[in-house]
């Protein structure tokens, strides 16, 4: 069964520094990987998405991922944090069909401090 | 990117009532749209898959007598919240798919749905 795993509920960092939010996955076939991100109330936005090819994904907001097939993961990466990017942060798995739905880990909410 | 509307954005309704929630594709034709609902800090759940034209696809444990689904276009799917309850206060969340970019869906902003 598909599923995904964000280790981290809360994350805190301090504005400038680097941030990794972690996100394993479980697929049966091929996965196409998503990362989200949500302000308070409102919807969803796309950051990056992984289909095929190069396995270091560039993003909106300088937010990159990496899909590594050994490990089964996606980590979110972003090498200097802004105090807009507070928010929570959804990654998710997918495949290509016409009905799949995405499949969403429980989220990181990310907290940054001055 | 694509953009999906959600109307109306907060609804606040008496217990009893029924509460239509509208998700629109705005720029792109969808055939499938999905219906996702979220708790307090917490993840979205699938409720349901809606296919224009047919009939939804609901997930293991959403009421379809209660959640009715419908996507009678390919720009518009409506879900109608029936005899709400106080329990079905949430965060009611539709996706497009949009079928020119593999699996990628785009979000609606949400409704707040708080029923009385």
């Amino acid at each position: 069964a598909q599923s995904v795993t964000q280790p981290d509920i809360h994350i805190t960092v301090s504005e400038g520094a680097s941030l990794e939010l972690r996100c394993n996955y479980s697929y049966g076939a091929t996965p196409y990987l998503f990362w989200y991100v949500q302000s308070p109330g409102q919807g969803l936005q796309l950051l990056l998405k992984y289909f095929s090819g190069d396995t270091l994904v560039q993003g909106i907001k300088g937010f990159e991922a990496e899909f590594k097939r050994s490990q089964s993961s996606f980590n979110l990466r972003k090498p200097s944090v802004h105090w807009s990017d507070a928010a929570e942060y959804f990654c998710a798995v997918g495949g290509y069909s016409g009905n799949t739905p995405l499949v969403f880990g429980k989220g990181t909410r990310l907290s940054v401090i001055a | 990117g694509a953009v999906v509307s959600q109307h109306p954005s907060w609804v606040i309704c008496k217990s009893g009532t029924s509460v239509k929630i509208e998700c629109r594709s705005l720029d792109f034709q969808a055939t499938t749209m999905f219906w996702y609902r979220q708790f307090p800090k917490q993840s979205l759940m699938l409720m349901a898959t809606s296919n224009e034209g047919s009939k939804a696809t609901y997930e293991q444990g959403v009421e379809k007598d209660k959640f009715l689904i419908n996507h009678a276009s390919l720009t518009l799917s409506t879900l109608t919240v029936t005899s709400a309850h106080p329990e079905d206060s949430s965060f009611y969340i539709c996706s497009a798919r949009d079928p020119s970019l593999t699996d990628t869906q785009y979000f609606g902003p949400g409704t707040r749905l708080t029923v009385l």
